[in-house]
């Protein structure tokens, strides 16, 4: 079946700096992938779409400034967070699609900000 | 925007009982409805999907869900739970019938099985 990587699964950084989450799709090409925050107790909130050779689309409140992602090839997107804070702590998932099929997840990060 | 409902926060049921989990979602047009389910520790997997056709689904495990139109719900079933069905379940719906772009999810529902 499809498999989704992403690396670090755990990651914790101090604040100011910048941390760079990896999403790769490992048994298929990914024309569009997403990034996922998932808070405690509570559902996935999308953050952004990546399209394989274009800029992301980021959804309403996030900063994509602040969210830095690059989906440079079809099997792998990055997701920046810069300038970290506390408030960034969070579980980041991605998602990889192809074409028109499902949406395969990947097993998450974990970032904690101090 | 879709809004994506999942009544039950937390189930509690002991093993070989019946489940039935709901989900509702609020656009009017075409849907892909999915559920998903996360063990423990484990990244999101797909259950099952629904696109088209016979609106009663079978997924893995054991699992099905029956789409309604009318009721614009997605219920997720099984009529008899594991030990190993102890999970976080998520309905998602894709508007527009086409499986690019975004899934709504709803806020999942906790499954606790009792051996």
């Amino acid at each position: 079946g499809a498999v989704v990587s992403q690396h670090p699964s755990r990651v914790i950084c101090k604040s100011g700096t910048s941390v760079k989450i990896e999403c790769r799709s490992l048994d298929f090409q990914a024309t569009t992938m997403f990034w996922y925050r998932q808070f405690p107790k509570k559902s996935l909130m999308l953050m952004a779409t990546s399209n394989e050779g274009s800029k992301a689309t980021y959804e309403q409140g996030v900063e994509k400034d602040k969210f830095l992602i690059n989906h440079a090839s079809l099997t792998l997107s990055t997701l920046t967070v810069t300038s970290a804070h506390p408030e960034d702590s969070s579980f980041y998932i991605c998602s990889a699609q192809e074409l028109q099929e499902t949406q395969y997840f990947g097993p998450g990060t974990r970032l904690l900000v101090l | 925007a879709q809004s994506v409902s999942q009544h039950n926060h937390h189930v509690i049921l002991s093993e070989a009982a019946s489940l039935e989990l709901g989900c509702n979602y609020s656009y009017g047009g075409t849907v892909n409805l999915f559920w998903y389910v996360q063990y423990p520790g484990q990244h999101l997997q797909l259950l099952l999907k629904y696109f088209s056709g016979d609106p009663l689904v079978k997924g893995i495990k054991g699992f099905e869900a029956e789409f309604i139109k009318s009721k614009f719900s997605f219920n997720l079933r099984k009529p008899s739970v594991q030990w190993s069905d102890t999970a976080e379940y998520f309905c998602a719906v894709n508007e527009g019938g086409s499986t690019l772009g975004r899934l709504y999810f709803g806020r999942g529902t906790q499954l606790t099985v009792w051996p």
